[in-house]
């Protein structure tokens, strides 16, 4: 069972351009959003996260939209840069449990020059 | 200070061999995970540490994979009997674990290759 559904697998803008990624959860359980940012050959690392309370933050060319009554949520990027390049998985966790992470199947962005 | 770090980077192996994982934590951190990553297949959940123990094992695909963590650090995932589809990057990752501090922290990872 897919607890954290994500789309699309991959996706391909120009510079400049403002990539969205969509994820959808179950668990109304879930009380804490993170994105993570994988680049080749690395681990993941924590990009931007959000609380139910909340419907959008903001950190710097990044914003996480929330919607709590469609349990959906979404990454934006803007002014994409070809750095930007990465793989993006969207998570969710619940606070009432040991912190485990369920993470959608990941986003494989590529933003062309 | 030092992340994650896991070894070896890379290991090619024969079906019907068995290996060992390694994943190094940051210091401090008494939570650990492991995690598959196969291609479009996201990343897979296998176990959870809390210090020494596995109190979530749920996410490990069959009895041949085994995992343990002594003195609270150094964990080693074991996959005994190797086939061609456990081939993957396994992660590692570790928090505090002491509170409410969801960010997991990676290591690399290893690619293992069953041939």
């Amino acid at each position: 069972q897919q607890q954290v559904k994500q789309s699309p697998q991959s996706l391909i803008v120009q510079k400049g351009g403002i990539p969205i990624i969509n994820c959808a959860y179950e668990n109304t359980a879930f009380d804490y959003f993170p994105w993570y940012q994988q680049f080749p050959g690395k681990g993941p690392a924590l990009l931007i996260a959000i609380r139910p309370d909340v419907s959008e933050k903001k950190e710097g060319r990044f914003t996480i939209s929330f919607n709590k009554s469609a349990k959906q949520f979404s990454l934006h990027i803007m002014d994409s840069q070809p750095g930007d390049s990465a793989t993006y998985f969207c998570a969710a966790s619940n606070s009432g449990g040991y912190q485990k992470v369920t993470f959608g199947i990941g986003t494989k962005l590529q933003v062309i020059p | 200070g030092a992340g994650v770090s896991q070894s070896p980077s890379n290991k090619v192996t024969e079906k019907g061999k068995d290996v060992e994982l390694r994943c190094d934590p940051i210091s401090g951190h008494t939570a650990l995970y492991w995690y598959r990553q196969s291609l479009g297949q996201g990343l897979e959940f296998l176990i959870y540490f809390q210090g020494n123990s596995a109190p979530d094992k749920s996410g490990l695909p069959s009895d041949r994979f085994s995992a343990e963590r002594t003195g609270g650090s150094v964990s080693t995932l074991t996959i005994q009997r190797t086939q061609q589809e456990d081939s993957a990057v396994y992660l590692c990752a570790s928090t505090w674990g002491g509170g409410p501090s969801y960010e997991q922290y990676f290591g690399p990872g290893t690619r293992l290759t069953v041939t």
